[in-house]
This record gives C-alpha cells, structure tokens and sequence, in this order.
C-alpha cells in the first residue's frame, strides 16, 4: 500500500523567501513521487516528478525536490517566492495507480 | 495538443436528485480516471479505465455512482441518487497507458467539475 502525508496544510511566506512544503511518504514497492499544484478553480497541473535516476528533481516555476529514501521524503522548495505561487500543492505517489495527500495551501505575503 | 475536456464546469442539484458529468481525454490516451476531491482533501480516485475496460473501481460507491466509457474514448460518471456528502469537484484525467512500476506516463487533468447538493 502507498500513501502520502503532507505536513501542515497551510503555510505562509512572504514574497521573496524560501517555499518549503513538506511531503513524506509510505512504500512497499519504489515508489514514484509528484508534485502537483492547484490554482483556484482549475485542474491539476504536474510541477515535477521523480521516478528513477537522480534524486533531485528540477520542475517548472523554479520549483525543486530532492528524493531521500533514508527519510521517505520528497520535500517542494523554491528559493524565492513568488505572488504567483500562492495556491494548493499536492503530493502525490503511484505505483499502480495515484494516491494524493491531503494538500498545502500556499500563501504569499508582500 | 487540446487538453482533457470536461463539462460542465458547476452543477448545483438538489439532493436526491441525478447528475452526470462528461469528460473527453487527450487523443490517443488510453487510459481515463475520475478523482472525487473533497474541499479541503486531496483528489480520491474513483474508477479508473484502460480503454473501455475497468481497471479499478474498489473506490467507487457502486449503489449510487456509475461510470461508463464506451468505445475507449469519452466517459460519464452518474450519481443517482445524490447525498449532501457527493458535494465536491469532480476531476478527470488521462494518461497514455497505465502506470506499471517503472513504466509510468503522465497524468493530465481537466479542470473539473465543481458539484453542490443541497
């Protein structure tokens, strides 16, 4: 069985600061890790995904993670926030099929 | 390359009363899903197609949910009859084949639909 947990489901930064949103995540088999983001009234939209090879992983919008396995994490990070970022990030992992976590919403602060 | 397609955007219903929602994958994906998301919870996969056969419906609540996907195209998720709990966005998404292992496409969603019961 697969699943994910999200740590906090909301987290506030202010506009130039570090995002760091936090996903652990439970395996039997490996597993292959997403992130999604959510914007107010849309689908979601793929920012990254780790299945093999190297363990940090570059997304869209500056958006990083990096794969550790001695911790089951894949933690979100971006160096910089943006207003733009300001929406709902899920995580998500799949073996078979997709199992989300419960979401974090992102606020940026001016 | 158009989108997953889905219609229509809001429905408000009473409860008891039935609903069907639309969705139209990306061309040449063969593999649809529907995902109930709660306000406030990640998306829950409901039923999942590879072409227009079940993978997997474990999920879905079958006394009152129904999904078809005739001909491997286009789907339609009914809820009949309807309870104040069914309210929640609907998503759809598609994906070239299903996920096995390290063999693992991309899923695309639609925008869904956003369902109120009242």
């Amino acid at each position: 069985a697969q699943s994910v947990t999200q740590l906090g489901s909301h987290v506030s930064v202010s506009e130039g600061a570090l995002v760091l949103l936090r996903c652990n995540y439970s395996s039997s088999v490996p597993p292959y890790l997403f992130w999604y983001v959510q914007y107010p009234n849309q689908g979601l939209q793929l920012l990254l995904k780790y299945t093999t090879g190297a363990t940090l992983v570059k997304g869209i919008n500056g958006f990083e993670a990096e794969f550790k396995k001695s911790e089951t994490s894949f933690h979100l990070t971006k160096p910089s926030a943006h207003m733009s970022d300001a929406a709902e990030y899920f995580c998500a992992v799949s073996y078979n099929d997709m199992r989300f976590g419960a979401g974090t919403r992102l606020t940026v602060k001016p | 390359e158009a989108g997953v397609a889905q219609s229509p955007r809001y429905k408000i219903i009473e409860k008891r009363q039935s609903v069907a929602f639309w969705c139209n994958p990306i061309s040449g994906h063969a593999t649809l899903y529907w995902y109930q998301q709660i306000l406030g919870q990640g998306p829950k996969l409901l039923i999942q197609f590879q072409n227009n056969g079940v993978v997997d419906d474990s999920q879905l609540p079958k006394d009152r949910f129904s999904a078809e996907r005739l001909k491997g195209v286009d789907s339609t998720l009914k809820i009949q009859p309807a309870k104040l709990e069914d309210s929640a966005v609907y998503l759809c998404a598609s994906s070239l084949g299903l996920p096995t292992g390290a063999l693992n496409y991309g899923y695309t969603f639609g925008s869904g639909t956003r369902l109120t019961v009242v």
